[in-house]
C-alpha cells in the first residue's frame, strides 16, 4: 500500500536557518506528491505538490521540493525560517485518483 | 469563495449520544473525504466518495456511516459516542484527476464525555 513517512515528529530551527523537512514514500511507482501547511485551529492548505516534469517544486511563501526518485523522497526546504513559518506541515501522496494518504506531520519551531 | 463549509465547529457529546457532521462544497469536485486527526496521528482516512451515491471505507471506518446523496453535501454520522472519537475532523474535497490537491473545511472539534 502507498504510504508516506516523515522523519522528525518536531523540528525546531533559528530565525533565518534553513528549513529542511523530511517526506519519504513507499510506491513502486512515483505517485503524486504534496506538501500541505496547517496553522494553529485551522485547515490545511496546499504549499506546493509534484505531479510530473520538473522535480523540483516551487510552492508559497518561499518554499519548495525536490522529487528524488532514486531516493523516495520528497523533502521540504526553505532557505531562510521566518516566525510566521511556525505551523504543522503534512506531506501526501495520491497514487490512484480515490485516495489522498497523509503522513504523521511535523510541527515546526521558529527560534527568535 | 466558499470552498469548503464544515459545521459545526466545536461539539461536546456524552457517551452513547449519535450527532452528524455536516460538510458541504461549492467547487462541483466529484470527490470527498473526512478525516480524523489526532495529535501525532497526522490525518486518518475515515470514508470517501467519489460521486454522488458511492462511498468507500478509508483506514478508520468503525464507529462512523456516511452517505452522499448530492455532489455537494458529505455528511458524516457519529453512532453511539466514544471516547475515542474524540479528535478534530476534517471534510476535503477535490477533483478526480490524480494530479489534483484536496481543499479543506476549518475542521469540527468534538469531544466525547
Amino acid at each position: 500500500a502507498q504510504s508516506v513517512t516523515q522523519l522528525g515528529s518536531h523540528v525546531s530551527v533559528s530565525e533565518g536557518a534553513l528549513v529542511l523537512l523530511r517526506c519519504n514514500y513507499s510506491s513502486s511507482v512515483p505517485p503524486y506528491l504534496f506538501w500541505y501547511v496547517q496553522y494553529p485551529n485551522q485547515g490545511l492548505q496546499l504549499l506546493l505538490k509534484y505531479t510530473t516534469g520538473a522535480t523540483l517544486v516551487k510552492g508559497i511563501n518561499g518554499f519548495e521540493a525536490e522529487f528524488k526518485k532514486s531516493e523516495t523522497s520528497f523533502h521540504l526546504t526553505k532557505p531562510s525560517a521566518h516566525m510566521s513559518d511556525a505551523a504543522e506541515y503534512f506531506c501526501a501522496v495520491r497514487k490512484f485518483a480515490s485516495k489522498i494518504i497523509f503522513g504523521s506531520g511535523t510541527r515546526l519551531s521558529i527560534r527568535p | 469563495n466558499a470552498g469548503v463549509t464544515q459545521t459545526p465547529k466545536f461539539r461536546i457529546l456524552k457517551i452513547g449520544q449519535s450527532m452528524t457532521l455536516q460538510c458541504a462544497q461549492d467547487m462541483n469536485h466529484n470527490y470527498m473525504y473526512w478525516y480524523r486527526q489526532d495529535p501525532g496521528m497526522g490525518l486518518k482516512l475515515i470514508y470517501y466518495s467519489v460521486g454522488a451515491g458511492i462511498t468507500d471505507k478509508g483506514e478508520v471506518p468503525n464507529g462512523y456511516n456516511v452517505s452522499r446523496s448530492t455532489t455537494e453535501d458529505f455528511p458524516l454520522r457519529l453512532e453511539l459516542a466514544a471516547p475515542s472519537q474524540t479528535s478534530v475532523y476534517f471534510c476535503a474535497s477535490s477533483y478526480q484527476d490524480t494530479n489534483t490537491e484536496a481543499f479543506f473545511g476549518q475542521g469540527t472539534r468534538l469531544t466525547v464525555v
